[in-house]
């Protein structure tokens, strides 16, 4: 079984450039997740997809952050304009379970690592 | 406020030991709580979980505890093998199929 496939593994932005990460979840989960994880920190949750539908994006900066979920499988995350706090690894997962579900590992991706200058 | 809390200090243990770690968390009512692995560079990988009504999970050389009345878990590697050298994250399930997660407690098993 293939496992969730994300690019760029890295990149490295000026401050108020843009930058877009891809993720492919596994085949069949329906439930797709963006963390990012800063040096040190634990993954915290920006987004949950369940199929092509937003569940959670309470933790999502808006005002510079994106993310969507088309045809709910493949997403992109998308940072404009991105500050130097935005310097994290962004990491994709994916779930079998659905929302309101419990009790479901995530498979997570490698994770792409963004240093912003 | 809400609170994940693990050791930010790295165990070291020699080979062969018992590694313990522990999660304490504030302000959840997790109904599960899982384990997690991250070595450097690569995403985290599922380990174990355990539900509230479970005192103790057993998987191989790993034993995870669960008790909500101290709000804590207990992760263990007996036999500990320099293999095992990694981060261990605890993360809390937290409804929708969603986690929270500490901020992980790195283990240096020494041959």
């Amino acid at each position: 079984e293939a496992g969730v496939a994300q690019s760029p593994r890295y990149k490295i932005i000026e401050k108020r450039q843009s930058v877009a990460f891809w993720c492919n979840p596994i085949s069949g989960h329906a439930t797709l997740y963006w963390y990012q994880q800063i040096l040190g920190q634990g993954p915290k949750l920006l987004i949950q997809f369940q199929n092509n539908g937003v569940v959670d994006d309470s933790q999502l900066p808006k005002d510079r952050f994106s993310a969507e979920r088309l045809k709910g499988v493949d997403s992109t995350l998308k940072i404009q304009p991105a500050k130097l706090e935005d310097s994290a690894v962004y990491l994709c997962a994916s779930s079998p379970g659905l929302a309101g579900g419990w009790g479901n590992e995530q498979f997570f991706g490698p994770g792409t690592r963004l240093t912003v200058l | 406020s809400q609170k994940i809390e693990q050791n930010s200090e790295a165990l070291n243990i020699q080979e062969g030991k018992t590694a313990t770690l522990t999660c304490n968390y504030t302000n959840y009512s997790p109904a599960y709580l899982q384990w997690y692995r991250q070595d450097p560079g690569r995403g985290p990988v599922f380990l174990l979980l355990i539900r509230e009504n479970e005192k103790e999970k057993r998987k191989e050389r790993l034993k995870v505890t669960f008790d909500t009345t101290l709000k804590q878990s207990l992760f263990h590697i007996t036999a500990s093998q320099p293999a095992d050298s990694a981060t261990y994250l605890c993360a809390l399930e937290n409804g929708n199929n969603r986690l929270a997660f500490g901020k992980g407690n790195q283990v240096v098993v020494i041959p």
